[in-house]
């Protein structure tokens, strides 16, 4: 079955400065990428995904790259503030019957 | 606009007791799951749905059993609590495996 795999599992950054938080997958078939970010004591919610035919998806300081070759794909959170911390966490999903597959987390720590 | 509703939130339960956490969703997907949340192990899933009558065992099933009779809910039953099971669970919905997942607001269970 799919394995993710997610780096850094804790990750400090001043404000303002660019994060980035790595996730590599096993399964080749996988097509959808999404990430999540989980505040503190609430539920995760959906950031933004991407999928196998797309490289780079933005929505405003927040961009995911996608390498199928290298099966890596990357979270890029650029002028972070302090309410951008939180655990995120990448998945990986395919068109089979499963659900998606998450990585571990990263937990992300900016200070002002 | 509800989304996915858990309950309990909070809940304690003695070694050997049993119970059934609720889950249910009104946004008409076929698709749902119900997660575990351990610290530094991320999201793991124990048990999926990809439609009434249909369920499936995820990474970590045992302990636990579901049903699915309607579209709407997806319980998880704890057959015989454990600490083991002490953990945030989190039920999730979704129109496709490959489409963003609305998740619930969890229930932190505590096994004494």
């Amino acid at each position: 079955g799919e394995n993710v795999e997610q780096h850094p599992s804790t990750l400090s950054v001043q404000e303002g400065d660019s994060a980035v938080i790595k996730c590599t997958y096993s399964d080749s078939a996988s097509n959808y990428f999404p990430w999540y970010k989980q505040e503190l004591g609430k539920r995760p919610q959906l950031i933004i995904d991407i999928r196998s035919n797309v490289g780079e998806k933005k929505d405003q300081r927040i961009a995911v790259t996608l390498n199928k070759t290298a099966k890596h794909f990357s979270l890029h959170i650029t002028e972070t503030q302090p309410e951008d911390s939180a655990v995120y966490f990448c998945a990986a999903g395919y068109s089979g019957n499963t659900p998606l597959v998450f990585g571990k987390g990263t937990r992300l720590s900016v200070i002002a | 606009n509800a989304g996915v509703t858990q309950t309990p939130k909070f809940q304690v339960l003695k070694t050997g007791q049993s119970m059934t956490l609720q889950c249910a969703q009104d946004m008409n997907h076929e698709y749902m799951s119900w997660y575990r949340q351990d610290p530094g192990m991320g999201l793991r899933l124990i048990h999926y749905s990809v439609g009434a009558g249909i369920t499936d065992q995820g990474e970590v099933p045992n302990g636990y059993n579901v049903s699915r009779s309607t579209t709407e809910d997806f319980p998880l039953r704890l057959l015989s609590a454990a600490p083991s099971q002490t953990s945030v669970y989190f039920c999730a919905s979704s129109s496709s495996w490959f489409a963003e997942a609305f998740f619930g607001q969890g229930t932190r269970l505590t096994v004494v």
